[in-house]
């Protein structure tokens, strides 16, 4: 067990809607990263949260935000979805300093959100 | 930026043999080098990881890994392999970031589908 929480872990839905994912960072990580696994593109980063503000955006579409909260926790929010978003989401947490320098933590991974988009 | 190459895209090898899965890369500065294991239906764990010092890395489970700066490798190793080790392989890289707003996420591999056999 990671420490990582992520709801729901599966979610089926239409073309069209919007989804929330939630996640729940280890105990004391101020970072929180989402990550998308697709079978054609592998693990692709999405974006990153650092103490409730957004630190580094990867290949997130436009339809996609995130979000953390004062509390720590993240929601990756998904709109007008299209088969193609179907895959695995995964929220990963680490420590993190705050500063590049000195920071070797790796990431904890959640179990994922699994979407499928009909 | 940065990039990570799994040249395999599977391994197949017989329990109680050693296993090799490889790993090149590509960073800006020092490499911070990752190895996390995803079984099926499950998040990645995480292996070992090689910041500085001894080339050779101790990870969990009796995995190792060597880092070779002349050759910018980081191949995950076993001497003896179990059926039980057969997973999915990523290979991942952090560089080392000298702006506290360009972000600290891992980039991966493709992966590497390990398969030991009895």
């Amino acid at each position: 067990d990671s420490g990582v929480t992520q709801t729901p872990k599966h979610l089926i839905t239409a073309t069209g809607q919007r989804v929330t994912l939630r996640c729940s960072p280890r105990s004391g990580d101020l970072s929180v990263y989402w990550y998308q696994q697709s079978l054609d593109q592998g693990l692709q980063f999405l974006i990153q949260y650092y103490n409730g503000e957004e630190r580094a955006k990867g290949n997130i579409l436009e339809r996609f935000s995130a979000q953390q909260f004062p509390d720590l926790h993240s929601e990756l929010n998904l709109s007008s979805l299209e088969l193609g978003d179907s895959a695995l989401y995964f929220c990963a947490s680490s420590v993190e300093s705050g500063g590049a320098l000195g920071d070797t933590g790796e990431l904890f991974f959640g179990e994922g959100s699994r979407l499928t988009v009909l | 930026a940065q990039s990570v190459a799994q040249p395999e895209d599977q391994v197949n090898v017989a329990e109680g043999n050693p296993l090799t899965v490889k790993c090149t890369y590509s960073v800006s500065g020092n490499p911070y080098l990752f190895w996390y294991v995803q079984y099926p239906n499950r998040g990645l764990q995480f292996l070992l990881k090689y910041i500085t010092g001894d080339n050779l890395v101790k990870g969990s489970y009796g995995f190792e890994a060597e880092f070779n700066k002349s050759q910018t490798s980081f191949h995950l190793k076993k001497p003896s392999a179990l059926v039980s080790d057969s997973a999915l392989y990523f290979c991942a890289v952090r560089g080392l970031f000298m702006n506290n707003n360009a972000g600290n996420m891992l980039t991966f591999g493709g992966g590497t589908r390990l398969m030991v056999k009895p």
